[in-house]
């Protein structure tokens, strides 16, 4: 079954303890994003890549730092948690074949830091 | 920067109603637009997607059409159920394809 998958679904940690979580598809899409979900503010981009060993900043990157080893991963890592970052968070594939570059997403990780 | 509106924010019809859900986006130099589903604390469900080039899309009971020029798109469903009860969202992509902006979605109740 095509999907995204993230893990953990749902995290509780402390503030300035390093986390990441990962994000991964099996459709070999060349884009991978993460996004956060906040209310009022809906879903806003944090980074995104094009292939491997490409990265760019979205619109709210800070905080946050990303990899892309391997065409299928795509892991956001915090490496010093702040309670502003509790939120929702989705990561999302999608493909420039049929030039659509339709969009799939993740069920999303629940991340609350206190 | 892209800014994506969403107008109502919130929306409850009696079951069986057509209805029309509005995106507007700022830039018009966009080169597709998603429609999403979402529902309580799950993820984004792929509706329709129309690229640049389109005026429209059908899927069932769903159709979506596209106004570059004016910066709106609309979403009609037909013969709502309570099931098409959720929070729909609209993304717009820059030109590249791969940077999207998303509005604050409307949120649906059809009721029995």
């Amino acid at each position: 079954e095509a999907q995204v998958t993230q893990n953990p679904r749902y995290l509780i940690t402390v503030t300035g303890k390093k986390l990441t979580v990962t994000c991964s598809q099996n459709m070999n899409h060349e884009y991978m994003s993460w996004y956060r979900q906040d209310p009022g503010l809906g879903l806003r981009q944090i980074y995104y890549s094009m292939n491997v060993e490409v990265t760019d900043k979205g619109d709210v990157p800070e905080g946050y730092k990303v990899s892309r080893k391997e065409k299928r991963n795509f892991p956001l890592i915090l490496e010093s948690p702040s309670p502003n970052q509790t939120s929702l968070y989705f990561c999302a594939s999608s493909s420039n074949r049929g030039r659509s570059y339709e969009q799939y997403f993740g069920p999303g990780t629940r991340l609350t830091v206190t | 920067k892209q800014e994506v509106t969403q107008i109502p924010a919130a929306l409850s019809v009696p079951e069986g109603e057509n209805l029309v859900l509005n995106c507007s986006f700022t830039d018009s130099a966009i080169y597709n637009l998603q429609w999403f589903r979402q529902d309580p604390g799950k993820g984004l469900t792929s509706l329709l997607l129309i690229q640049s080039s389109q005026r429209e899309q059908t899927s069932g009971r769903l159709n979506a059409s596209l106004d570059k020029s004016s910066g709106r798109s609309t979403l009609y469903i037909a013969a709502s159920q309570p099931g098409d009860s959720a929070t729909y969202l609209c993304a717009v992509s820059l030109f590249t394809g791969n940077q999207f902006y998303f509005g604050t979605g409307t949120s649906l109740t059809v009721i029995p």
